[in-house]
C-alpha cells in the first residue's frame, strides 16, 4: 500500500544533540512538508520541498534543517540551536500544484531527556 | 492573505447527537476546503475537500460540510455521534491560486456515553 512512513515513533535527545527524524513516501507525491505540533495548538511549518534539491522555509524553520536528494525521502533534522524541540512532528506529502490536499505520516515524538 | 478560524477548542456531546464543529475561513481568491482528523499519536486523515463543485461534501465516517461562500463558512456535521468520532478535527484553506494550505487550530470533539 502506498503512504508515508515516519520513524521512529518515539525519539529521545540528550541537551546539545542534533538528532534526525526519517520520512519516506512511495506515493510518488513531489511536495513533501515537515510540520511540527504542540499539546493544544495547530500544525505549524517547518520546512517544504517541491522537488528534488529544492526546499524552502516555513514559519517556525529556525533550529532545523532538511535534505530533499531523493523524490522518496525528506529528513528533518532538529539541531541544538533549537532550544524547545520537544514536540510531536509530522511529515506530509501532496501532489503539485501545493493547493492539493496533503497525505501524513503518523507522526515522531521527539522528547528531551 | 488566507485564513481559517475554528470556533471552540473543545466540544462535547452526546453519543447519538448532532455534531456540529465550526470553520470559518478567509482568502482573496476562490479557496478550496479541507477537513482533517486527527486520532491520537497519529498524523492527519483527510474527511472531505471542497474544490468549487458541489457545495455540500459528502465525506468519510458520515461527516459531511458545507460551503457557504456569504458566511464564509464551512462547518463539519455528522447526524449522529459515534464514540468512535472522538479526535482532534482540522479545517484548512488553501486556493485556486495554488497556495498551500494553511490549518486553522483544531477543535477537539469529545463523545459522552
Amino acid at each position: 500500500d502506498g503512504g508515508i512512513t515516519q520513524s521512529p515513533k518515539y525519539l529521545f535527545r540528550k541537551e546539545g544533540q542534533n538528532v534526525t527524524l526519517s520520512c519516506e513516501q512511495n506515493l510518488n507525491h513531489d511536495a513533501m512538508y515537515w510540520y511540527r505540533q504542540d499539546p493544544g495548538q495547530g500544525l505549524r511549518l517547518i520546512y517544504y520541498s517541491q522537488i528534488v534539491n529544492d526546499f524552502q522555509k516555513g514559519d517556525i524553520a529556525e533550529g532545523y534543517s532538511v535534505s530533499r536528494e531523493k523524490k522518496e525521502s525528506f529528513p528533518l533534522t532538529v539541531t541544538s540551536a533549537q532550544k524547545n524541540p520537544t514536540a510531536f512532528y509530522l511529515c506530509a506529502s501532496s501532489i503539485r500544484p501545493l493547493n492539493q490536499p496533503q497525505h501524513f505520516g503518523d507522526g515522531t515524538r521527539l522528547s528531551i531527556l | 492573505a488566507q485564513s481559517v478560524t475554528q470556533l471552540g477548542s473543545h466540544v462535547s456531546v452526546s453519543e447519538g447527537a448532532l455534531v456540529l464543529l465550526r470553520c470559518n475561513y478567509s482568502s482573496s481568491v476562490p479557496p478550496y476546503l479541507f477537513w482533517y482528523v486527527q486520532y491520537p499519536n497519529q498524523g492527519l486523515q483527510l474527511l472531505l475537500k471542497y474544490t468549487s463543485a458541489a457545495t455540500l461534501v459528502k465525506g468519510i465516517n458520515g461527516f459531511e460540510a458545507e460551503f457557504k461562500k456569504s458566511e464564509t463558512s464551512f462547518h463539519l456535521t455528522k447526524p449522529s455521534a459515534h464514540m468512535s468520532d472522538a479526535a482532534e478535527y482540522f479545517c484548512a484553506v488553501s486556493s485556486n491560486a495554488g497556495n498551500m494550505l494553511t490549518f486553522g487550530g483544531g477543535t477537539r470533539l469529545m463523545v459522552k456515553p
